[in-house]
């Protein structure tokens, strides 16, 4: 069983168009994240969910719009994609001050 | 702020040790340290928690010094498999943000 399981694992899309990525952990955690990893390979954080409530927002430009429908469940929904959105989208989950699993990554590419 | 981590990049010959420093501007709770091999996703190694407590990994092992917001992660006797990004990722106060620092590019090679 994947305990953080993403999807998709490939988004190829054309500027300006609407997408989501979708995340599911089957751990328990009440924890969850999403993390942006560019090119440069930095590892940045987006948003932080615990219990269905969001905790941090990391300057993510409004067309970014996390849902929670559930403490197991995180979801990304993506407005008017931009050239610069093309990157990795990991998700991640974690309990307490315990170790965090990350999905598989999610690679977004916008043409 | 994003921690700091140094050296960005490291070659090394198989059996050679290594050590890659995490530094933050801010108080630490805990530091955790991941691996990431080229197309996959993070993989943890280890977890240092403000009062001594450790736990991860067998062959590695790594320091928290608190007053210093400091880590290091040692790895001894390297191995082809250590190859990868190293990240430290760091918990100040609230276990809701985990932090990741720049990461360090390791190489083994024969």
């Amino acid at each position: 069983d994947t305990a953080v399981s993403q999807t998709p694992k490939y988004l190829v899309t054309q500027m300006g168009n609407d997408k989501s990525i979708k995340c599911e952990q089957n751990l328990g955690h009440d924890t969850m994240y999403w993390y942006k990893q560019d090119s440069k390979k930095f590892l940045k954080i987006m948003f932080s969910y615990n219990n269905k409530e969001l905790i941090i927002n990391e300057t993510v430009p409004n067309r970014f719009s996390p849902k929670s429908p559930d403490k197991a469940h995180l979801n990304l929904h993506i407005n008017s994609l931009e050239l610069g959105d093309s990157a990795v989208y990991f998700c991640a989950s974690k309990g307490g001050r315990a170790e965090a699993f990350f999905g598989q990554g999610t690679r977004l590419t916008v043409v | 702020q994003q921690p700091v981590q140094s050296p960005q990049a490291v070659i090394l010959r198989e059996g050679e040790d290594a050590v890659i420093n995490c530094s933050s501007s801010k108080a630490l709770y805990s530091v955790h340290w991941y691996r990431q091999k080229h197309g996959e996703a993070p993989v943890f190694l280890m977890i240092l928690l403000k009062g001594g407590e450790q736990k991860g990994h067998e062959k590695i092992s790594a320091s928290f010094n608190e007053k210093k917001q400091q880590s290091s992660l040692y790895l001894t006797a390297s191995q082809l498999s250590y190859s990868g990004t190293y990240f430290c990722g760091t918990e100040a106060g609230t276990a809701s943000k985990l932090t990741f620092g720049t990461g360090t590019r390791l190489q083994v090679t024969l």
